[in-house]
């Protein structure tokens, strides 16, 4: 167990619809960071926040969106989906607002659109 | 921003071998390299990591090399058994930037 929490561990669903990934990071670290994993694109940064505050964005569609609440974890949403956001979403966190000690990963949501 | 390429994307070696995947990056200002490994199915996890201020690390079976003036650094391992059989990525990152990842080198360590 790597300290990061993420929820659901699987998720199917229709295109069109909406769904909510849930992260909770490791204890004391106060970054989370979303990324994207397809076959073919490997691990694509989407964004990331520290301690409640957005502090970078990477390749994110405008579909989606993120937050981090009071408490650190984050919440990643997806609307309007599409059969090519069927992918493994990966959240990790770090103590600091850089990567100087490394990323953990969390066991990551696999999300299939029918 | 930084661009990682990462070769070969899949290595096969008998059981044994060395096994060596390289990556370049493209930002000067990068300083931290990490490498993860990916099981199948599984999450990434660090596996080592090398900071601009030194051109080698090792632990145990692996070694990473860093080479600033080329912009490229290596993962090398020894002794190859079985379960060394995963997906490698690289990454790079200039500090407070975020982690930049390679598209991966699939291991494959045959008995």
């Amino acid at each position: 167990d790597s300290g990061v929490t993420q929820t659901p561990k699987h998720l199917i669903t229709a295109t069109g619809q909406r769904v909510t990934l849930r992260c909770s990071p490791r204890s004391g670290d106060l970054s989370v960071y979303w990324y994207q994993q397809s076959l073919d694109q490997g691990l694509q940064f989407l964004i990331q926040y520290y301690n409640g505050e957005e502090r970078a964005k990477g390749n994110i569609l405008e579909r989606f969106s993120a937050q981090q609440f009071p408490d650190l974890h984050s919440e990643l949403n997806l609307s309007s989906l599409e059969l090519g956001d069927s992918a493994l979403y990966f959240c990790a966190s770090s103590y600091t607002g850089g990567v100087d000690y490394g990323y953990t990963f969390g066991s990551g949501t696999r999300l299939t659109v029918v | 921003g930084e661009n990682v390429e990462q070769h070969p994307s899949t290595l096969s070696v008998q059981e044994g071998d060395s096994a060596v995947i390289k990556c370049t990056y493209s930002d000067s200002a990068s300083n931290y390299f990490p490498w993860y490994k990916q099981e199948l199915g599984k999450r990434p996890q660090l596996i080592i990591d090398i900071r601009s201020n030194v051109g080698e690390k090792k632990d145990q079976r692996i070694a990473v090399t860093l080479n600033k003036t080329a912009k490229h650094f290596s993962l090398h391992i020894t002794e190859t058994q079985p379960e060394d059989s995963a997906v490698y990525f690289c990454a790079a990152s200039g500090g407070y930037s975020t982690l930049t990842f390679g598209k991966g080198t699939m291991l494959l360590v045959s008995p």
